[in-house]
């Protein structure tokens, strides 16, 4: 199985709302990410997870909370978002090697319209 | 901080003719990384390249790694309409631990 699945496939919330999104891979991945991607751009790093632990927090607002429950699964809660936090939320894995990325693998994405 | 530049930003081309895109930049990569993405979608993986100088091909596809670890081109021979999209190279560092540095996109359009 190669694959990495994300819900729901379309989000749209109001301002006041909490949401989350959910991803899952069952490659036997230890590193999950979540990246954001706004229309003709490339991704944008958010944050990583390695074997469980946050690794990298890219400055990302504290609307924004990452949660992984266990070495398949990877949530965002979403509260108090912004209109300009409109995007396409991708989940991708990876198997960490030396502590590097090596090849990514994305979800189909979530896109998120905050109203 | 390390950047990728992408090129050609856009491309036009007919059905059946070759396309060619390539990456450059000015600090050292250990992996290149070539994804399609279709709109609304999220990034496929095409070719992954993990040593200098290899050359890997992926049915009409063939990418290589630059001799000098700063580049690396996609070639997509006879392209068809379902080609289109937008190409995304990506580099990994020794140095960058788990980041992956994007390039701007091509993006490419096929005329049947």
């Amino acid at each position: 199985d190669t694959e990495v699945t994300q819900t729901p496939k379309h989000l749209v919330m109001g301002m006041t709302n909490k949401k989350s999104l959910k991803c899952e891979q069952h490659m036997g991945h230890r590193a999950m990410y979540w990246y954001k991607q706004k229309a003709k751009k490339p991704p944008e790093l958010m944050f990583v997870y390695s074997y469980e632990k946050l690794s990298i927090n890219e400055s990302v607002p504290s609307r924004f909370s990452p949660e992984c429950p266990n070495s398949s699964l990877l949530n965002l809660h979403l509260h108090a978002l912004q209109p300009e936090d409109s995007a396409l939320y991708l989940c991708a894995s990876s198997q960490p090697t030396s502590g590097r990325a090596k090849s990514l693998f994305f979800g189909p994405g979530t896109r998120l319209t905050v109203l | 901080g390390q950047q990728l530049n992408q090129s050609p930003q856009s491309m036009f081309i007919q059905e059946g003719e070759d396309v060619s895109m390539n990456c450059t930049s000015s600090s050292i990569f250990n992996t290149w990384l070539w994804y399609k993405q279709d709109p609304g979608e999220g990034p496929v993986l095409l070719i992954a390249l993990y040593k200098a100088g290899e050359l890997t091909s992926n049915g009409r596809l063939t990418a290589q790694f630059g001799i000098t670890r700063k580049d690396s081109f996609l070639n997509i021979s006879a392209s068809i309409p379902s080609d289109v999209g937008i190409y995304f190279c990506a580099g990994q560092s020794n140095t960058g631990g788990f980041k992956t540095i994007f390039g701007a996109g091509t993006r490419l359009f096929v005329k049947a």
